[in-house]
């Protein structure tokens, strides 16, 4: 069965850099979720978005800003990168808000 | 403000202990509990629960949810090695229909040959 695919896996950053992390959710999955765990923590919620509008936010910096696309994929864009940024950042994706949610394999981001 | 609190934190077990792992809740407007196994990689969702006094199971493992006194628990039988992870209780909060997961700190099962 398909899952949500994210995309890179892994990334290296400097300090004060910009990154780019991408989103396809499950097939006919309309909502898209961002979470951001770091080591030994529990995943915390960023972002959502359902059917293309912003549904909800969560601890989200001003630095990060996030959209989906009429394709139903997104995009979480991350701007003056800080070394506290580095974490493993999830997507994950469900048909309508509050069904179960599926997650993608994780972006893992270093910034150094 | 809303919490999700598990417990133990972490355990360490045999191969072929039962083991249960505990979940208590405060979230405003409860609509559903949610379960995930997490390995090292991305949480993989194991049950959604939304009726109390309903047990879900899926081979070795069963969960049932207590609306009244705000908790579930999620049983392991007969464990194996492949069931070391560290498991996540997640609640969604409704009040602004958003959907996003709050998440307990997980419980870390390791169990051991």
């Amino acid at each position: 069965a398909a899952g949500v695919i994210q995309s890179p896996r892994h990334l290296i950053k400097e300090k004060r850099e910009t990154a780019t992390l991408k989103c396809y959710p499950i097939p006919r999955h309309d909502t898209v979720y961002w979470y951001q765990q770091g080591p030994g923590q529990d995943p915390q919620f960023l972002i959502s978005f359902y059917e293309k509008m912003q549904s909800d936010k969560g601890s989200i910096p001003d630095r990060f800003s996030a959209q989906q696309f009429s394709d139903y994929h997104s995009e979480l864009n991350m701007s003056s990168l800080e070394l506290g940024d580095s974490a493993l950042y999830f997507c994950a994706s469900s048909i309508g808000v509050n069904n179960e949610q599926f997650f993608g394999p994780g972006t893992r981001l270093t910034v150094l | 403000e809303d919490k999700v609190v598990q417990s133990p934190l972490s355990l360490v077990v045999h191969e072929g202990d039962t083991v249960t792992l505990n979940c208590s809740y405060e979230v405003t407007n409860f609509r559903s509990l949610l379960w995930y196994k997490q390995e090292k990689k991305a949480p993989t969702f194991l049950f959604m629960l939304t009726s109390s006094g309903i047990e879900k199971k899926s081979g070795r493992l069963s969960s049932i949810l207590d609306k009244k006194e705000l908790f579930s628990i999620l049983n392991i039988t007969a464990t194996q090695t492949g069931d070391s992870a560290v498991y996540l209780c997640a609640v969604p909060p409704i009040y602004n229909q958003g959907g996003k997961l709050i998440f307990g700190q997980g419980t870390e099962l390791s169990v051991k040959p």
